[in-house]
């Protein structure tokens, strides 16, 4: 079993759309979890920073954290064309640690 | 500010043969990661240097990868000699210190074919 799943997609949503996005994991160790966005050709980008449990908003991005389950999530409201990209989670035990990283999911957001 | 800086950007050798990737960081930042993805799989950590010293290598696939950060700056990565699997992407990656919050930087990578 994977450390980390996330399913690559691709997701196509409409201009103005809320975005889900998703992640398990099967060490319970994690404690931090992030969110980076990688466009073609480009290193990834880190957009959202959790620690442990809970939710955490930053303008039209909501991470989501649910150790008990081993899921995050990553919501995207409002949904824009530049918001096309791949969506990579990515986990640690704890800071400055190597990040176990998922697949990434492919998003396209059509206007 | 310039951020993470890597070359080349594509590299294309055959098996066999030797490549040297470098990465210069942000200016300042004293950890710098190497990072790599396969194709059709995840981005798996290779090794963090804090300055010139290796923190944790424990991601480099076996002794045919040569890692060093030379006065704690620019950040070579060498592999000799290259084998078919050795070919994805190669990403270099900063950051100013660790703890909670800590802010990775990427480069865009270097593209290795091996052939």
């Amino acid at each position: 079993q994977k450390e980390v799943e996330q399913d690559p997609g691709p997701l196509s949503v409409p201009e103005g759309a809320i975005v889900s996005l998703n992640c398990t994991y099967s060490n319970s160790a994690f404690q931090y979890f992030m969110w980076y966005r990688q466009y073609s050709r480009k290193g990834p980008e880190l957009l959202m920073y959790t620690y442990s449990s809970g939710n955490k908003e930053d303008g039209r991005f909501t991470a989501q954290v649910d150790k008990s389950s081993k899921y995050i999530s990553l919501f995207i409201r409002d949904s824009q064309p530049s918001d096309s990209a791949t969506y990579l989670c990515a986990m640690s035990p704890r800071p400055g640690y190597a990040l176990n990283f998922g697949k990434g999911t492919s998003l396209l957001v059509t206007p | 500010e310039a951020g993470v800086t890597q070359f080349p950007s594509h590299s294309v050798i055959e098996k066999g043969q030797t490549v040297t990737l470098r990465c210069d960081p942000i200016s300042g930042h004293d950890n710098l990661y190497w990072y790599r993805r396969v194709m059709g799989k995840e981005i798996k950590f290779l090794l963090h240097f804090v300055k010139e010293s290796k923190q944790d290598e424990s991601g480099m696939p076996n002794n045919r990868f040569l890692a060093e950060r030379t006065g704690g700056t620019y950040s070579t990565l060498k592999v000799q000699p290259a084998e078919l699997e050795d070919s994805g992407v190669y990403f270099c990656a900063s950051s100013l210190q660790t703890g909670i919050g800590e802010k990775l930087f990427f480069g865009s990578g270097t593209q290795l074919s091996v052939l």
